[in-house]
């Protein structure tokens, strides 16, 4: 089967650092992707790893393990901008579909 | 680079009748697309893999013969919702595969369908 964790919710203050968790079970292992996503909109895209290790863009990091079917995105700096949902995503074998968690609905706070 | 657009935004019908969405990437070609159905605060559901000149692949539980998918070319994918209910009130969003971004082959999201079925 698939499955892939993330909390529902997290809160944090503006200009602090917050971490976002993601555990994964899936059927073959592609990479693991990283969307944010405002209310009412489409995703965006954010970060893909399929090694293990972190990825550094800016203000946003993804982290990696492939052993302990682990992931994190790292924000830092936050902004009121950054409220959203976060979903972490998995493709499996084939290249093809990717397999969303339910999502991290973040509020950023002055 | 990699804009994907999606037709209507928001559309409302009465329940019975059919609802055409249409999904297109702009700059880019896709072999493949795919369409997801959100609900309120609920995570993306995949509800079927569309590739050009070919029958879509249905995920489990999904009626084909009431979400009808043609991906006539590189460019353009449509799915229609048939004989919709209010239980078909969802978001609709698709994303389309850039090929040509090897390293990634991220998928790219459209702006998504608000269907409301009265």
């Amino acid at each position: 089967g698939q499955n892939i964790d993330q909390p529902t919710e997290m809160t944090a203050t503006e200009g602090a650092i917050v971490q976002i968790n993601c555990t994964y079970q899936t059927s073959g292992f592609n990479g693991l992707f990283w969307y944010q996503q405002h209310a009412g909109e489409a995703p965006t895209f954010l970060s893909y790893n399929v090694l293990d290790g972190l990825e550094e863009k800016g203000r946003f990091s993804s982290f990696l393990s492939r052993s302990k079917g682990y992931s994190y995105l790292l924000l830092k700096e936050l902004q009121m901008k950054d409220s959203a949902s976060y979903l972490c995503a998995v493709r499996g074998t084939g290249f093809q579909k990717l397999v969303f968690g339910t999502g991290t609905r973040l509020l950023v706070s002055p | 680079g990699a804009v994907v657009s999606q037709h209507p935004s928001r559309v409302i019908c009465k329940s019975g009748t059919s609802v055409k969405i249409e999904c297109r990437s702009l700059d880019f070609q896709a072999t493949t697309m795919f369409w997801y159905r959100q609900f309120p605060k609920q995570s993306l559901m995949l509800m079927a893999t569309s590739n050009e000149g070919s029958k879509a692949t249905y995920e489990q539980g999904v009626e084909k013969d009431k979400f009808l998918i043609n991906h006539a070319s590189l460019t353009l994918s449509t799915l229609t919702v048939t004989s919709a209910h209010p239980e078909d009130s969802s978001f609709y969003i698709c994303s389309a595969r850039d090929l040509n971004r090897a390293l990634t082959d991220t998928q790219y999201f459209g702006p998504g369908t608000r269907l409301t079925v009265l």
